[in-house]
């Protein structure tokens, strides 16, 4: 049973370019949500998307933007890339019956 | 007041004694609550999941809950240097088919030494 997986692991960009990244849910979970971990700090909550809608957000600009498809895997697009987005961007999948959240191995994005 | 507190650490223990996190939440309509262990360089790995007052166990964890003092705790019996990494401690407002969100602490580093 594949877990959750991420692509791509690693990621050089330059300032005011765009990335996306990309997530595929555990098997049989339909909810995704993107985390934030900035060094030596916890994951902060970006946001989450079930049945391809974003049903919440946390403290983030519109830079940060996402989509989940029918299959229930999830993109997360930045724009106009600061440095202070530097940081391990984590996917988390979750099936609705529980909020149990099992993480990919994360992508780690390095703005330059 | 931070939503979700713990003791940055590091915490030292030896091999084979106990080690006690502790976390402290702020939003009594918290629901659901998580230990994630999290290696350097790595992703978390959920660990531990409580959702009632009491103890819940696990093999060599423990994880504590106490609501009316909007704390969680987690105990690691017999260390092993294996063990060191950072525990993350999570919170989610969100309890059965209401998804909520992870809120999380900034961890606890543990370091088990031989």
């Amino acid at each position: 049973d594949a877990g959750v997986t991420q692509s791509p692991t690693h990621l050089i960009k330059t300032r005011g370019q765009q990335v996306t990244l990309r997530c595929s849910p555990k098997s049989g979970h339909d909810t995704v949500s993107w985390y934030q971990q900035a060094l030596g700090q916890g994951p902060q909550f970006i946001f989450q998307y079930y049945e391809e809608e974003e049903r919440q957000r946390g403290n983030f600009p519109d830079r940060f933007s996402g989509h989940q498809f029918p299959n229930y895997s999830s993109e997360l697009n930045v724009n106009a890339l600061l440095l202070g987005d530097s940081a391990l961007y984590l996917c988390a999948s979750s099936p609705t019956v529980n909020t149990e959240a099992f993480f990919g191995q994360g992508t780690r994005l390095t703005v330059v | 007041q931070k939503e979700v507190e713990q003791n940055s650490g590091p915490l030292s223990v030896p091999e084979g004694a106990i080690a006690s996190l502790n976390c402290t939440y702020s939003d009594r309509g918290s629901q659901s609550f998580f230990w994630y262990r999290q290696y350097s360089g790595k992703s978390p790995e959920l660990i531990m999941s409580i959702y009632s007052n009491g103890d819940k166990e696990d093999g060599r964890f423990t994880a504590q809950l106490n609501k009316a003092s909007q704390y969680v705790s987690l105990l690691i019996r017999d260390s092993q240097p294996s063990d060191s990494a950072t525990y993350l401690c999570a919170v989610n407002k969100g309890y059965g088919g209401s998804q909520g969100n992870l809120i999380f602490g900034k961890g606890t580093k543990l370091s088990v030494k031989p």
